[in-house]
């Protein structure tokens, strides 16, 4: 059965103390992994895709890395604003373009 | 704001009643696809549509019914509530390959 697992469930860190969140997935065939922004009561936000091992993406304090089994999200001198729940998503052959989520990480940064 | 729009924000009905949720996809985009997220169950896929035709089911109560329009917007129907439907019901519509989520219409059953 395909899986995708978030870990840790919540995280607090102090500004500017770097971290990383981590996405593991067990699925058949995958076809793109992507990671999203979720804050209180809002639609979650589209920050990256990745579609191969090895793949890199970044933007502002995010980097968000790709292997064969995880994803890893990380967040470098994380601000307050960047306080939210970030969730991952994997789209995988069989399934058309739904997107299967990991139960996400909560994120706080506290001044 | 990601060019999806969803009404209404807020709803709050009672056990047994029948509700209808409207979304708009973003302009070009023909795909929309349909999520429930509950505290316990997390963002759970429920259906898509692409130029108006049912593409892919997931975990659908045979009491909650979708479809597209001509003009490409979706309706969610959702009947006979429970107090377990209660939850966040978002859309998405797809460009070449992320999905974009609307607002969210907040459920509530009373």
């Amino acid at each position: 059965e395909d899986q995708v697992t978030q870990s840790p469930e919540a995280l607090r860190l102090q500004e500017g103390e770097s971290s990383s969140l981590n996405c593991s997935y067990t699925v058949s065939g995958l076809r793109g992994l992507f990671w999203y922004r979720q804050d209180p009561g809002k639609g979650p936000e589209f920050l990256f895709t990745l579609y191969s091992a090895g793949e890199e993406k970044e933007k502002e304090r995010l980097k968000a890395t790709l292997t064969k089994k995880e994803s890893f999200l990380h967040i470098t001198a994380p601000k307050p604003e960047d306080s939210a729940t970030y969730l991952c998503a994997v789209r995988i052959n069989n399934a058309g373009n739904m997107l299967t989520f990991g139960g996400g990480t909560r994120l706080m940064v506290k001044p | 704001d990601s060019g999806v729009t969803q009404t209404p924000k807020h709803l709050i009905t009672a056990t047994g009643q029948r509700v209808t949720l409207r979304c708009s996809p973003r302009s070009g985009d023909l795909s929309v696809y349909w999520y429930q997220q509950s505290l316990d169950q997390g963002l759970q896929f429920l259906i898509q549509y692409y130029n108006g035709e049912e593409r892919a089911k997931g975990n659908i109560l045979e009491r909650f019914s979708a479809q597209q329009f001509p003009d490409l917007h979706s309706e969610l129907n959702l009947s006979s509530l429970e107090l377990g439907d209660s939850a966040l019901y978002f859309c998405a519509s797809r460009g070449s390959n992320e999905q974009f989520f609307g607002p969210g219409t907040r459920l509530t059953v009373l």
